[in-house]
């Protein structure tokens, strides 16, 4: 079965800075695809970015970028120039094989101080 | 809808209740998932459906919980006899075909069984 662990409940960042949040995940799969949501207190799941298994290049979506290293099946995100509307939970996500649905980690809480 | 739609926002029910949860994807989609967020967790999966078909029901946590979704549009999730543990969020998502289209996310329904 595949697991996706975020081993950092928790991560702070000042207004402008950057973070980087972890993600590993566990898979026999060769296609797949990996995801970051965002899920402020409205609930609204949000998708951030979506990297695909077979593609070599970090994905990257304006102040959000994806540290992807296949073999070590890790899957960072890092958000540059944090802002205060940047503040939720993030949670990783992965799909793969021949299965649609979205297998999720734990969650991070992010807070962004001002 | 510009978005997906559930509804009731907020359900609280007695134990042992019968409760229906409603799902309005967006116009269109071709998939459409439910997941269980239990509080401080990440979602999980319950069951898929494409179109009216229901073709993954794995995630279900018992026979208490029942979804369908007749007309291949609007989806209820219903689970009979409720029970504590049964308290969580309940989020749906739509999708259009194919495993690289994105998954919108409704607002959620906040089940609390009292």
């Amino acid at each position: 079965a595949q697991t996706v662990t975020q081993s950092q409940p928790e991560m702070s960042v000042q207004e402008a800075e950057t973070v980087t949040l972890s993600c590993t995940y566990d898979t026999s799969e060769s296609d797949y695809y990996l995801f970051w949501y965002k899920q402020p207190p409205s609930r609204q799941m949000i998708l951030v970015i979506r990297q695909e298994a077979y593609k070599q290049q970090n994905a990257t979506e304006n102040r959000f970028s994806v540290n992807f290293q296949k073999a070590a099946k890790s899957f960072s995100l890092k958000i540059s120039d944090s802002q205060l509307g940047d503040a939720a939970m993030y949670f990783c996500a992965y799909s793969g094989g021949s299965n649609y649905k979205l297998t999720f980690g734990k969650g991070t809480l992010l807070t962004v101080n001002p | 809808g510009a978005g997906v739609s559930q509804s009731p926002r907020y359900k609280v029910a007695k134990r042992g209740q019968d409760v229906a949860l409603r799902c309005d994807p967006i116009s269109g989609h071709v998939s459409l998932f439910w997941y269980q967020q239990a509080l401080g967790q990440g979602p999980e999966f319950l069951t898929y459906f494409q179109n009216e078909a229901q073709l993954d029901k794995s995630g279900l946590p018992s026979d208490r919980f029942f979804a369908e979704r007749p007309e291949g549009s609007v989806s209820t999730l219903k689970i009979q006899r409720t029970q504590q543990e049964d308290s969580a969020v309940y989020l749906c998502a739509s999708s259009g075909q194919g495993r690289d289209t994105e998954a919108f996310f409704g607002q959620g329904t906040r089940l609390t069984v009292v």
